[in-house]
């Protein structure tokens, strides 16, 4: 099956601490791994993506690593803010690539003053 | 450009009724895709498109047809709709495979 998990339980944070949110997969080992932020009635907005062959990747505050041998991608957000609170998804394609994503179910993301 | 839209943003249909969720992008993107978002089982993949005249099954097709007669449009039919199918639907396209996905704002669907 192509399964992936996130933590269902919300996470909430301070404002200017660091998150950290954890997407697990079983089975094989995707290409890439993307990760998505939906906000309350609207459509996810792509964030990141990771390919197999990169330890980590940076965009601005945000931060993805991969790591195959634990088969888990770490998604962390330095400095958060309240604006930051949102639904956080990853993504895997199957198995050789492609476009067919399977999504998590999400971890919400709660930044409090 | 307005992305990806979709058509219309809330719909209530009977049991048994038929209708046609609409999706738009001005991209020019080839690939295109619906999914379901429900309560704790996430987004699932409906239907798949890689460019027009192509369409591919996914995960959750049973209930749902779609065609691709053109690059922009990718509309979605339910032929007899059931309670099963309430949900909230998302049209997503990307410019190739392995790059990221451009998402509408949904359309949310109550069948009673």
């Amino acid at each position: 099956s192509q399964k992936i998990e996130q933590n269902s339980e919300a996470l909430n944070i301070q404002e200017g601490k660091t998150a950290t949110l954890t997407c697990n997969y079983t089975n094989y080992s995707p290409a890439y791994l993307q990760w998505y932020r939906q906000d309350p009635g609207r459509g996810p907005v792509f964030l990141l993506l990771i390919r197999e062959n990169e330890k980590e990747k940076r965009k601005e505050r945000l931060k993805v690593t991969f790591d195959t041998t634990l088969k888990q991608s770490l998604f962390h957000i330095t400095a958060s803010q309240p604006a930051d609170s949102a639904t956080y998804l990853c993504a895997r394609p199957p198995p050789g690539g492609g476009n067919k994503l399977t999504f998590g179910t999400g971890t919400q993301l709660k930044v409090e003053l | 450009n307005a992305g990806v839209t979709q058509t219309p943003k809330f719909q209530v249909l009977k049991t048994g009724q038929s209708m046609t969720l609409q999706c738009a992008q001005d991209m020019n993107h080839e690939y295109m895709s619906w999914y379901r978002q429900d309560p704790g089982m996430g987004l699932r993949l409906i239907h798949y498109s890689v460019g027009a005249g192509i369409t591919d099954q996914g995960e959750v097709p049973n209930g749902y047809n779609v065609s691709r007669s053109t690059t922009e449009d990718f509309p979605l039919r339910l032929l007899s709709a059931a309670p099963s199918q309430t949900s909230v639907y998302f049209c997503a396209s990307s410019y190739s495979e392995g790059r990221e996905q451009y998402f509408g704002p949904g359309t949310r669907l109550t069948v009673t």
